[in-house]
Order: structure tokens, then C-alpha cells, then sequence
């Protein structure tokens, strides 16, 4: 069965840092474009950064700079180093596969950043 | 970046009844589109690619049309199960993936 399954979220002060990893079972993380998506309390689905098979990696505006997405092809899980976060980073946190559609998506990680 | 365009925002329909909701794009993504179905809590399932084809599992009243910047998703009679919000995403020209803002659609 091909599933995705985050982990790491948490509450965190602004400023802080954190990692996200998103377990892949059932399909090759690295043969495969590979995102991140995120959706604010109550809004709409943003895109967040992908990485692709050959291993470029994209970011949205919002957090270019401040994040990194890699993967660890020997345990086939993504990762989304967060730094410098901002209470608007506020959200839960997908992974999906990317190669055009997404599909499948992990059930979601919330990442709080509040004081 | 190509802006996605979801109407209407919310959409009242009965049980049994059709929905259709509309996504427009701010420029052509010929057939490179995608629907999204989320329900409250869970994350988003993939309903329809290539603006038609259904994914694996989805129902057939379940369908998708549209090419350039005009598409449609169509439910034929509405279930109770599927009631939720529906995102459009296009595929053409990324990075940036873009998605609609969503449509809600609620139980009249």
C-alpha cells in the first residue's frame, strides 16, 4: 500500500526551528517529485517546496530562505527543515507525491508558532 | 504564476441533486488540472487529473471537463459523503503548483 506519514509537529515560539519527516512506504521517495503543502487554520491549500527525483528543490516565496526540504533516500523519507518561523507559518503541514498531481498526501502534521 | 479561480465560494445543494463548481485559470493549462476532495480533519484526496480522468477508487458521478482556462466538476447525485470542500489544482507550469481557493459545498 503506498502511504505517506508526517511527524514532528509541535508548538513552537516565533523564531524558533523545526523538522517535519514524511515516511514513505510502498513506493521510492527518490524516484518520485516529492512536496510539501500546507493549509492555515481555515484556509485554502499553499504550496510549500518540492524536491525533485534528480534532487532540485523549489520554494514558494513565503519561505524561501527560511526552509529546506531533503530527503533521505536510505530510510526513503522526506524531510522540511523550518527556521526563523513566523506565527504566519502557522499550519498543518502535507506531504504529498508531486510528479504532477498530488497524490497520495500524508494525514497532516500541525506546527503552532505562538509565545 | 498562474492564478487559480474557484466559483462559486459556497454551494447549497440538496441530497440527490447535481453540483457543478467551477475553476478558471489565469491563463491556458490546456488539460493539466486536477480536483481535490477535503472533508473536515482529513487531508485532501485526489478526485480527478487531466481534467477528466478519475483517480483510482472515485466514483462515476464523479466528473471532470475542461481545457484552457474553463473547468468544470460535475457531481451527478449528490451523497452525503460528499459534502466538503474541493480545490482545483493546475499542473502546466510549475513550480509555483497553484491551487484554487476552494468550494465549499454544504447540504441546503
Amino acid at each position: 500500500e503506498v502511504q505517506l506519514v508526517e511527524s514532528g509537529g509541535g508548538l513552537i515560539q516565533p523564531g524558533g526551528s523545526l523538522r517535519l519527516s514524511c515516511a514513505a512506504s510502498g513506493f521510492i521517495v527518490s524516484y518520485n517529485y516529492m512536496s510539501w503543502v500546507r493549509q492555515a487554520p481555515g484556509r485554502g491549500l499553499e504550496w510549500v517546496s518540492v524536491i525533485y527525483s534528480g534532487g532540485s528543490t523549489f520554494y514558494a516565496d513565503s519561505v524561501k530562505g527560511r526552509f529546506t526540504i531533503s530527503r533521505d533516500n536510505s530510510k526513503n523519507t522526506l524531510y522540511l527543515q523550518m527556521n526563523t518561523l513566523r506565527a504566519e507559518d502557522t499550519a498543518v503541514y502535507y506531504c504529498a507525491r508531486s510528479n504532477n498531481w498530488f497524490d497520495p498526501w500524508g494525514q497532516g502534521t500541525l506546527v503552532t508558532v505562538s509565545s | 504564476e498562474i492564478v487559480m479561480t474557484q466559483s462559486p465560494a459556497t454551494l447549497s445543494v440538496s441530497p440527490g441533486e447535481r453540483a457543478t463548481l467551477s475553476c478558471r485559470a489565469s491563463q491556458s493549462v490546456s488539460s493539466y488540472l486536477a480536483w481535490y476532495q477535503q472533508k473536515p480533519g482529513q487531508a485532501p484526496r485526489l478526485l480527478i487529473y487531466g481534467a477528466s480522468a478519475r483517480a483510482t477508487g472515485i466514483p462515476a458521478r464523479f466528473s471532470g471537463s475542461g481545457s484552457g482556462t474553463e473547468f468544470t466538476l460535475t457531481i451527478s447525485s449528490l451523497q452525503s459523503e460528499d459534502f466538503a470542500v474541493y480545490y482545483c489544482q493546475q499542473y502546466t507550469d510549475w513550480p509555483p503548483y497553484t491551487f484554487g481557493q476552494g468550494t465549499k459545498l454544504e447540504i441546503k
